[in-house]
């Protein structure tokens, strides 16, 4: 069974800096994309980011671009997401998901790991 | 990039009564691998999104036999043959065919 873990989150001052992580586990983790998807509060989910097993392929939303950094370490099965010069806007609870298009995303899971940028 | 348009934005329902939402999209989402990323989730108050259908049609494990997916190219569309109570919420589609990834704004169904 596949099972993902997000930590990591919580209030930061606008400007700010955060680092999420994700242990996941129940399948080959470096064999497969990983992605960060987002949920603002009363909004619909927002891709964030995607990383290839072999980290050499990644991809960010325009949204974040130049703030955040996707990481991967396939030796402890975790993926990160350094998060740099927060806004307001930011602020949402954020996901893990394996896989890149979608058809792996949202299966049974815990809550994610909520990020909240106020000063 | 890819916009997916969803409508109704607002669906009320009466329970045991069919409900359809459609989603199109902006560009075609038949990808270079031949499979078309067109992914529905359904997100109940105060709960994570949960995978209802991916690759326009295939129901993920666990969703009842109730709810269909169709479409093809630009056009899908989402059924539920009997609306149940717990069917409340909001549905969502997503492409994962073109870079960057995208959803629609969701359609909130309701019961009447």
């Amino acid at each position: 069974e596949v099972q993902l873990l997000e930590s990591g989150g919580g209030l930061v001052q606008p400007g700010g800096s955060l680092r999420l992580s994700c242990a996941a586990s129940g399948f080959i983790f470096s064999n497969y994309d990983m992605t960060w998807v987002r949920q603002a509060p009363g909004k619909g989910p927002e891709w964030v980011s995607s990383i290839s097993g072999s980290t050499d392929i990644i991809y960010y939303a325009d949204s974040v671009k130049g703030r955040f950094t996707v990481s991967r370490d396939n030796s402890k099965n975790t993926l990160f997401l350094h998060m740099n010069s927060l806004r307001a806007e930011d602020t949402a609870v954020y996901y893990c998901e394996w896989g890149s298009r979608g058809q792996s995303w949202f299966g049974p899971r815990g809550q994610g790991t909520l990020v909240t940028v106020s000063s | 990039d890819v916009v997916m348009t969803q409508s109704p934005l607002s669906l009320p329902v009466t329970l045991g009564q069919p409900a359809s939402i459609s989603c199109r999209s902006s560009q075609s989402l038949v990808s270079s691998d031949g499979n078309t990323y067109l992914i529905w989730f359904h997100q109940r108050p105060g709960q994570s999104p949960r995978r209802l259908i991916e690759r326009v049609s295939n129901r993920a494990s666990g969703v009842p036999d109730r709810f269909s997916g169709s479409g093809s190219g630009t056009d899908f569309t989402l059924k539920i043959s009997r609306v149940e109570a717990e069917d409340v919420g909001v549905y969502y589609c997503m492409q994962g065919t073109h870079w960057p990834r995208t959803f629609g704004g969701g359609t909130k169904v309701e019961i009447k």
